[in-house]
């Protein structure tokens, strides 16, 4: 069994739809949660970071880790065109100060003009 | 700016033949990683530096080693690449282990024919 386990997709939405992706894990030491986006041939970039359970926003992202179910959350509103890329969660193994990341596969968004 | 610079971009390497892979930063970042990412799969840390104090993650083949000259540059080696291990390798930096962002380098394709 993956340690953390992401719905590779591909998810097609029009543009304005709410988008919703999601992962699942399997170690309940986990303590970082983190969504990075990823363009076609580039590296990963954060998009944002949540320590433990609860809901955090930044402009039209929010992240939301539910710690009890294991599920991690990024919604995106408004999606747009330039969203489209592919989504990996990560999650930071314990002990955190080993820096090492633990990654889902991977969602690849699609938003349509 | 570009400030975690892998190259090259693409490299093509015959079956059993040496190749070496680049990263330098800019960022002056203490800990440096190195993951793996196939074809829609999640990236996977092969090693990490720091500083100095190498870092080998238990199921990475002894095909790979790394180097780290300097705090700048940080090199990815595979003594004999076969078929399997060709994937995007990906280098990161992070100021220090930890949930810190890790700030991803462009990647680096490797293509074994």
């Amino acid at each position: 069994q993956k340690e953390v386990e992401q719905d590779p997709g591909p998810l097609s939405v029009p543009e304005g739809a709410i988008v919703s992706l999601n992962c699942t894990y399997s170690n309940s030491a986990f303590q970082y949660f983190m969504w990075y986006r990823q363009y076609s041939r580039k590296g990963p970039e954060l998009l944002m970071y949540t320590y433990s359970s609860g809901n955090k926003e930044d402009g039209r992202f929010t992240a939301q880790v539910d710690k009890s179910s294991k599920y991690i959350s990024l919604f995106i509103r408004d999606s747009q065109p330039s969203d489209s890329a592919t989504y990996l969660c990560a999650m930071m193994k314990p002990p955190s100060n080993t820096g090492k990341l633990i990654f889902g596969q991977g969602t690849t968004l699609q938003v349509k003009p | 700016d570009a400030m975690v610079i892998q190259n090259p971009r693409y490299q093509v390497t015959q079956f059993g033949k040496p190749v070496t892979l680049s990263c330098s930063q800019t960022l002056n970042h203490n800990v440096m990683y190195w993951y793996q990412q196939k074809s829609s799969q999640a990236p996977k840390l092969l090693f990490h530096y720091y500083d100095k104090d190498f870092n080998n993650e238990a199921d990475t083949p002894d095909n790979f080693q790394s180097r780290r000259p300097n705090t700048s540059f940080c090199f990815l080696d595979i003594r004999s690449p076969g078929l399997g291990d060709a994937a995007m390798y990906l280098c990161a930096t992070s100021r220090d282990r930890g949930p810190l962002e890790a700030f991803f380098g462009q990647g680096t394709r490797l293509t074994v024919v």
